[in-house]
């Protein structure tokens, strides 16, 4: 079965530090999503991306933050100079269309910033 | 309350037994999502009710919405210590499409062999 796959699984990164996290989305996907989920907390939506640009993103989502579909299978994540509030699960997700139907999820990657 | 939250926060019953986890939301929807998230993992979907439903059933689960008291309550009938997970509703934001769900805080539930 299809499934949405996320690398590293686990990233330890000094404050400062940039950090990539990589997702492979669903091969005949449209819509690909990044949500966190900090240790305790509620998932948080962070930015979708649509035909090759942001189609929307939370507050959350600020300059610190960028996404990227650089070839035709990986999206990626990039965290700019981390703090230790990054640290959560980031979770990659993606779906067939728009809308408001159902998401597939990775795995996550778990960044710890120390 | 805020969008898309459950109670109980934490359910813990015995295999076989029923379990029932509840969700309210404050704005107005076209659907209503539940999934599940095992301790450490991704979450995954369980099942969407249109806002046109009032009942729908998938296996021993059942959702129930009712928009009028904006809440939807999800049944898990003869538990089994596999469903041992937390167990989130899931709203589309304020018309969005373009996939943005708010979660609720989620329902720790254990089920005991």
């Amino acid at each position: 079965e299809p499934e949405v796959t996320q690398t590293p699984s686990h990233q330890v990164t000094q404050m400062g530090q940039e950090v990539i996290l990589r997702c492979v989305p669903i091969s005949n996907h449209l819509y690909f999503y990044w949500y966190r989920q900090i240790l305790g907390q509620k998932v948080e939506f962070l930015v979708s991306f649509y035909n090759n640009e942001i189609s929307e993103k939370s507050e959350i989502f600020d300059d610190q933050f960028s996404v990227e579909r650089p070839d035709g299978s990986n999206f990626t994540l990039k965290i700019r100079s981390t703090k230790l509030e990054d640290s959560a699960m980031y979770f990659c997700a993606s779906s067939p269309q728009g809308g408001s139907g159902e998401l597939f999820f990775g795995e996550g990657s778990r960044l710890t910033v120390l | 309350s805020q969008q898309g939250e459950e109670d109980p926060q934490a359910l813990s019953i015995q295999e076989g037994e029923n379990a029932t986890m509840n969700c309210s939301y404050k704005t107005s929807i076209n659907n209503l999502q539940w999934y599940r998230q095992n301790s450490g993992r991704g979450l995954v979907h369980l099942i969407l009710i249109r806002s046109n439903e009032r009942e729908k059933h998938s296996g021993r689960l059942r959702v129930t919405l009712d928009t009028s008291k904006k809440s939807s309550s999800l049944l898990i009938t003869a538990s089994r210590a596999a469903d041992t997970a937390s167990y989130f509703c899931a709203t589309p934001n304020g018309g969005t499409s373009y996939g943005k769900l708010t979660f609720g805080q989620g329902t720790i539930l254990t089920v005991h062999p």
